[in-house]
């Protein structure tokens, strides 16, 4: 079966550091998506780790831990506009690509 | 932006009645997928295709169906609409090829069932 667990929601600051953690339990594993979800909007493609370690693209980075079953996504100076839902996603490797999505974390960045 | 888009994007009906979604990309991508978004559930899978003609079952499939005559347009049928079906149903497309594992996603269709 597949368990994606990550925080339901999380508050930080404008211009701070946030890290927003998943953990996940599946019958098969080979990559980690995070996607970002403005509300009432579609999810949109941030990151995707196959390898353990640190993907950085700007003010964003995604970890990965194969062997810990952990992830986390990282966002450095929080801006107003990082207020938005988070949602990580394990793809198995099964044929189709097909994802499983955690509940998503909702992020409020406050002044 | 990958080119994906749903139709109706916002639908009210009545219990009992036949409802159809519709995806339609131009990106020529091979695979499709329709999901439901509820608070406190996530994105679940309802069904995906394969390919032309191809489809399969996904998480939460009870109650609908799909089809795929071509490879841009996948549609989802709920045959009796239920209050239960109420959400906000995503499709998403998907190709294939060297790490092209990431799902795309359409703007979305709220359908309100009463």
């Amino acid at each position: 079966g597949q368990n994606i667990d990550q925080p339901t929601e999380m508050t930080a600051t404008e211009g701070a550091i946030v890290q927003i953690n998943c953990t996940y339990q599946t019958s098969g594993f080979n990559g980690l998506f995070w996607y970002q979800q403005h509300a009432g909007e579609a999810p949109t493609f941030l990151s995707y780790n196959v390898l353990d370690g640190l993907e950085e693209k700007g003010r964003f980075s995604s970890f990965l831990s194969r062997s810990k079953g952990y992830s986390y996504l990282l966002l450095k100076e929080l801006q107003m506009k990082d207020s938005a839902s988070y949602l990580c996603a394990a793809y198995s490797g099964a044929g189709s690509y097909q994802l499983t999505f955690g509940k998503g974390t909702k992020l409020s960045v406050i002044p | 932006d990958a080119g994906i888009t749903q139709s109706p994007r916002h639908k009210v009906t009545e219990t009992g009645t036949p409802v159809t979604l519709r995806c339609h990309q131009t990106e020529n991508h091979r695979y499709m997928y329709w999901y439901r978004q509820d608070p406190g559930h996530g994105l679940r899978l309802i069904h995906y295709s394969y390919g032309v003609k191809d489809t399969d079952k996904g998480e939460v499939s009870d109650g609908y169906s799909v089809s795929r005559s071509k490879t841009e347009d996948f549609l989802l049928t709920l045959e009796s609409a239920t209050s239960s079906q109420t959400s906000v149903y995503f499709c998403a497309i998907s190709g294939e090829g060297t790490g092209s594992y990431e799902q795309y996603f359409g703007p979305g269709t709220r359908l309100t069932v009463t």
